[in-house]
């Protein structure tokens, strides 16, 4: 069953303090590996697409990467304004679920001043 | 761009009622997606439509969901006599292509008393 795990589920950074956020997934087939951020109240915001393993994405303080298994989203010197739940899904390439994403159930930042 | 757009923002209403949310995809978008996101989740796919053809239905979809994209452009979700684990946010989101990344609207949250 393809599916989506994110961790951890809430990460809480001081203002400047880099990390990274997971997310592993088990899929028939990588069509692609989506980034979103979700602000309270809102849809998902698009970041990023991956397709295949070694490769990066960057945006401001983002930056997106792909292994066969697993994704990371690192974030460099944080700003309060950053704080958002961040998601990652997948697409199929196989299956009966191809047009569809499957997503994790998020991580959500919290950026301390 | 104007963004896919949602209506109404908020719902509430009794357990037993019918509603119907309406979704407007980004103009030059051929597909069409609607999810279901509840507290702590990420979102769970419904349906989508390419054009005006409905391509593939999660079982999550009952019988008593129906989703119509008359004239591949606008769409409807509908949800006939309302229980109470129908609460939940409904997203839609667009998308030109299979391949490329889908939009997100800001969704409609629906509340059942």
């Amino acid at each position: 069953e393809d599916q989506v795990t994110q961790s951890p589920e809430a990460l809480r950074l001081q203002e400047g303090e880099s990390s990274s956020l997971n997310c592993s997934y088990t899929v028939s087939g990588l069509r692609g590996l989506f980034w979103y951020r979700q602000d309270p109240g809102k849809g998902p915001e698009f970041l990023f697409t991956l397709y295949s393993a070694g490769e990066e994405k960057e945006k401001e303080r983002l930056k997106a990467t792909l292994t066969k298994k697993e994704s990371f989203l690192h974030i460099t010197a944080p700003k309060p304004e950053d704080s958002a739940t961040y998601l990652c899904a997948v697409q199929a390439a196989y299956g009966g679920s191809q047009g569809n994403l499957i997503f994790g159930k998020g991580t959500k930042l919290s950026v301390k001043p | 761009d104007t963004g896919v757009s949602q209506d109404p923002r908020h719902k509430i209403t009794k357990r037993g009622q019918n509603v119907t949310f309406r979704c407007d995809p980004i103009s030059e978008h051929n597909r069409l997606y609607w999810y279901r996101q509840t507290l702590g989740q990420g979102p769970e796919f419904l349906t989508y439509f390419q054009n005006e053809a409905q391509l593939e239905k999660s079982r999550l979809l009952s019988d008593r969901f129906s989703a119509e994209r008359p004239k591949g452009s606008f769409s409807t979700l509908e949800i006939q006599r309302t229980e109470q684990g129908d609460s939940a946010m409904y997203l839609c989101a667009s998308s030109q292509g299979s391949d490329q990344p889908q939009h997100f609207g800001d969704g409609t949250r629906l509340s059942i008393l």
